[in-house]
């Protein structure tokens, strides 16, 4: 595939109930990047990945969300014990190199998560 | 306060009609700086970047302003397909985290 897949696109989950979110960064991108999309508000950074290594775990909300990414390729995003305020859009990017500038993010589909 | 603010709109102008609008930043140290264009419930995609004399692409055309620290972008002879809402990006140098504004909506109407 050419572009950042994810998935799945649309999850509902009961509150208390564990999910994990996949993306598949383009080939050959070294940086992979978790956002997150709440209704009406700006991208909320999670964490970054380069290669397999996160040096900025700061944007977690809690400990009830880890990522891992394996073979410098496909990211998990768990979170435990879901919560109706984790209810959002969460956005999957990869860039070639870190920091944007001549490299920009390309984002996945996303994955639409409700918590009921 | 937040590293992006940017005015949430909604800019509703007539086709072919100019559009504009700014993004401050509160990090001096910033130094790139995008446009993205994010479709309703689709994912943000980059419109462009933004240099520091100021550059055009087509019919949009992005500036730069350090001293009081904003972006800006015009949207000229506006079509309905540029009915979207844009999201302003800032990133300091040799930073990975890119900080993204809530966006600006634009809605160009017939």
């Amino acid at each position: 595939g050419a572009g950042v897949s994810q998935s799945p696109s649309n999850k509902v989950t009961e509150k208390g109930k564990d999910v994990e979110l996949r993306c598949d960064p383009i080939s050959g991108h070294t940086a992979l990047y978790w956002y997150r999309q709440s209704l009406g508000q700006g991208l909320e950074f999670l964490i970054y990945f380069q290669g397999n290594s996160a040096p900025d775990k700061s944007g977690l909300p809690s400990d009830r969300f880890s990522a891992e990414r394996t073979g410098g390729s496909v990211s998990t995003l768990t979170i435990q014990r879901t919560q109706q305020e984790d209810s959002a859009v969460y956005l999957c990017a990869s860039s070639l190199v870190p920091g944007a500038g001549n490299s920009p993010l390309h984002f996945g589909n996303g994955t639409r998560l409700t918590v009921t | 306060r937040k590293e992006v603010e940017q005015d949430p709109g909604p800019f509703n102008v007539p086709e072919g009609a100019t559009v504009a609008f700014n993004c401050t930043y509160s990090n001096s140290a910033s130094q790139s700086f995008f446009w993205y264009r994010q479709d309703c419930r689709k994912e943000p995609k980059l419109l462009m970047s933004v240099y520091s004399s100021g550059n055009e692409d087509g019919r949009f055309t992005a500036q730069l302003n350090r001293a009081s620290q904003y972006i800006s972008l015009l949207i000229r002879d506006s079509k309905l397909s540029d009915s979207a809402t844009y999201l302003c990006v800032v990133n300091r140098a040799n930073d990975y985290k890119l900080s993204f504004g809530a966006g600006t909506t634009v809605t160009v109407r017939a």
